[in-house]
Formats: structure tokens, sequence, C-alpha cells
């Protein structure tokens, strides 16, 4: 059972727009900044989004990613094929002194 | 370029332990902490715990695992060891490592992974 809760999946045809929701709590993502995860089966995960919604240098300005009170957001906007990739949302939480994640969202293009 | 180079796939009986490297290379070992990550058979990931530098001999450890995890570092070869021992088949995962500048409180590159398998 993940901390962050996120739904298990998403999908949206080529050039829709897709949001993946993560919600927690006062002590993790109402309290630290959330970061977002991709990771294609049998590769390790690539960070996405940091800081709530910073992207690193060579991912698309198509993702972008946000956050209000307890809850965060990552958007996909002109959803290509080979965005079709888990994603996870990440934070510290402090009362468990633990990093957590949420238990990803399988995305989909139709 | 920065890259996190683990140790290859390992089985193990229950109750042994195991021990994965994680070698990083492109940058210097000490300016970055180096978590450990895992993640079961199609479950989510879990954070086992980290080991900071400069500081390297301070570890933090996930509550969890706590009694039976060991995370240690070698400069002279830029390397990283996560040792778990006392092992059951529920640690049967995949375990990353991952860097994370300090307090930056994100992971931005991660080793490929190494595959454990307990099992009798």
């Amino acid at each position: 059972q993940s901390v962050l809760t996120q739904p298990p999946s998403a999908s949206g045809t080529p050039g829709q727009r897709v949001t993946i929701s993560c919600s927690g709590s006062s002590s993790n993502i109402g309290a630290r900044i959330v970061n977002w995860y991709q990771q294609v089966p049998g590769t390790a995960p690539k960070l996405l989004i940091y800081n709530n919604s910073y992207r690193p240098s060579g991912v698309p300005d198509r993702f972008s990613g946000s956050k209000s009170g307890t809850s965060a957001s990552l958007a996909i906007t002109g959803l290509q094929s080979e965005d079709e990739a888990e994603y996870f949302c990440a934070t510290w939480d402090e009362s468990l002194n633990a990093y957590v994640f949420g238990a990803g969202t399988e995305v989909t293009v139709l | 370029q920065v890259q996190l180079v683990q140790s290859g796939a390992e089985v193990k009986e229950p109750g042994a332990s195991v021990k994965i490297s994680c070698k990083a290379s492109g940058y210097t070992l000490t300016s970055y902490h180096i978590h450990w990550v895992r993640q079961a058979p199609g479950q989510g990931f879990e954070w086992m715990g980290a080991i900071k530098n400069p500081r390297g001999d301070t570890t933090d450890y996930a509550r969890k695992f706590q009694d039976r995890v060991s995370m240690t570092r070698d400069t002279s070869t830029s390397t990283v060891f996560m040792e778990l021992s006392s092992l059951k088949s529920e640690d049967t995962a995949v375990y990353f490592c991952a860097r994370e500048f300090p307090e930056s409180h994100y992971f931005d590159h991660w080793g490929q992974g190494a595959l454990v398998t307990v099992s009798s």
C-alpha cells in the first residue's frame, strides 16, 4: 500500500492531454517538494520533473508538473507514442522519515 | 557523462546475505548522496536508505531495513555498496542505486538495477 495515491492507469490518443494525479498528506506532499519519474518497463527510472514543476535538461516541455496543498499532478500535452511508460510521483515523508513513492500510473497511447 | 553501473543479478537462499555494488563515474562520488531503492515484481518503489557524501560515514536507513541493511563506500574506486542480510523471499526485487545532490531531494541519475532473487 503506497503512501502516495495515483490512478493505476491513464490513456489518450496522440496529441491529447493526459493528467496524472498524486495525492498525499500534510506530512509528505503538504510539506515537501514533489518529483516525478518515468519508467519504461525493464529500464531504470528517469527523472522527469523535480521541485514540483521543473524539468531537467532534455525533458520535453510537453511534460509539466504542479502542486497544490497535499496533491500534485503531472500533465502530458501533445501525447506521443514514446510517452507510453509508467509514471511515479515521489517525495519525502516527515512522519515516516523516508522517501516515499506512488504506486505508479501506466500511460497508454491509444 | 554521469553513470552509475551496478553489479549483476544474484540468486540467494533464504537467510543469506547479498552485497550489491554501484560504481559511479563522470562525477565526484563524494559530492552526492547515493540512495538505494528497490522494486519488487509488479510493485512500486521502496526506499531503503542512503549513504551521505561528503560525510561518507553517515547513513540514513529506512526503519523497515535498519536491522539488516548496511551501506558503505570505497572512494578509491568510486563505488558504493549495499548489503542486505537475513534474506527472505519477499526481498526478491530489482535494487537500484540513485544519485542525489545533497538536500535537493530528487534522484537525477539511477543505476541500471540489479535483480536479487531469494529462493530455496
